[in-house]
């Protein structure tokens, strides 16, 4: 079953302009993690994030988490027709579980 | 820096015959995963190993399908009598996770094996 749900399901955006996915959880956990997935491919690991962070960055990307709301966004800047792909939050449970549980991903279409 | 292997790419098969998959990890790496994704939707998690054991099995796992990793190193995924339902996108990832410290550690996936069943 999906842990997750990314909103919005598509974004299409001008080169340049600023993107922001996010994700909602039901289960507490032990971190979050984002991934892209370029069409055909596996998953690239962007960014992973504490359940006790509440904001990272990394180059063009910035991820906040809110554990209260169970909720967790990601910010992708002057983006780039590259950044064209599905991204995905996921989720590894605090049970310890060490399997990542994926919502249904953003699919994010960078218009030059 | 060779990532996580998987082979083959693609596989088309009628329905009822056997297919097996192989995933070679990240050397160094000590957990495998696979995962199952189908069209418009995320990966679902199937099993995964830490070393030669295989730790969790899920729900999703009939008995059809057996995953095994012998050696610690590669592993494959078997489905046994293919059904049209079992059409998807299968992902190995691995990991280092160590025995103490740090368990927070990324998943490198592989490209995937797409299966298509006639």
């Amino acid at each position: 079953s999906q842990q997750g749900e990314e909103d919005p399901q598509a974004l299409s955006i001008q080169e340049g302009e600023n993107a922001t996915m996010n994700c909602s959880y039901k289960t507490s956990i032990n971190n979050l993690q984002w991934y892209r997935q370029n069409s055909g491919r596996g998953l690239v690991h962007l960014i992973l994030i504490r359940s006790n962070e509440r904001e990272k960055h990394s180059g063009r990307l910035r991820v906040t988490l809110d554990t209260s709301k169970k909720s967790s966004s990601l910010l992708i800047t002057a983006s780039r027709a590259a950044d064209t792909a599905s991204y995905f939050c996921a989720t590894d449970a605090w049970e310890g579980a060490q399997k990542l549980v994926f919502g249904q991903g953003t699919r994010l279409t960078i218009n030059p | 820096d060779t990532g996580v292997s998987q082979n083959p790419r693609h596989k088309i098969t009628k329905r009822g015959q056997n297919v097996t998959f192989r995933c070679d990890p990240i050397s160094e790496h000590n957990r495998l995963y696979w995962y199952r994704q189908t069209l418009g939707q995320g990966p679902e998690f199937l099993t995964y190993f830490q070393n030669e054991a295989q730790l969790e099995k899920s729900r999703l796992l009939s008995d059809r399908f057996s995953a095994e990793r012998p050696k610690g190193s590669f592993s494959t995924l078997e489905i046994q009598r293919t059904e049209q339902g079992d059409s998807a996108m299968y992902l190995c990832a691995s990991s280092f996770t160590p025995v103490t410290g740090d368990s927070n550690q990324p998943q490198h996936f592989g490209d995937g094996t797409r299966l298509s069943i006639l």
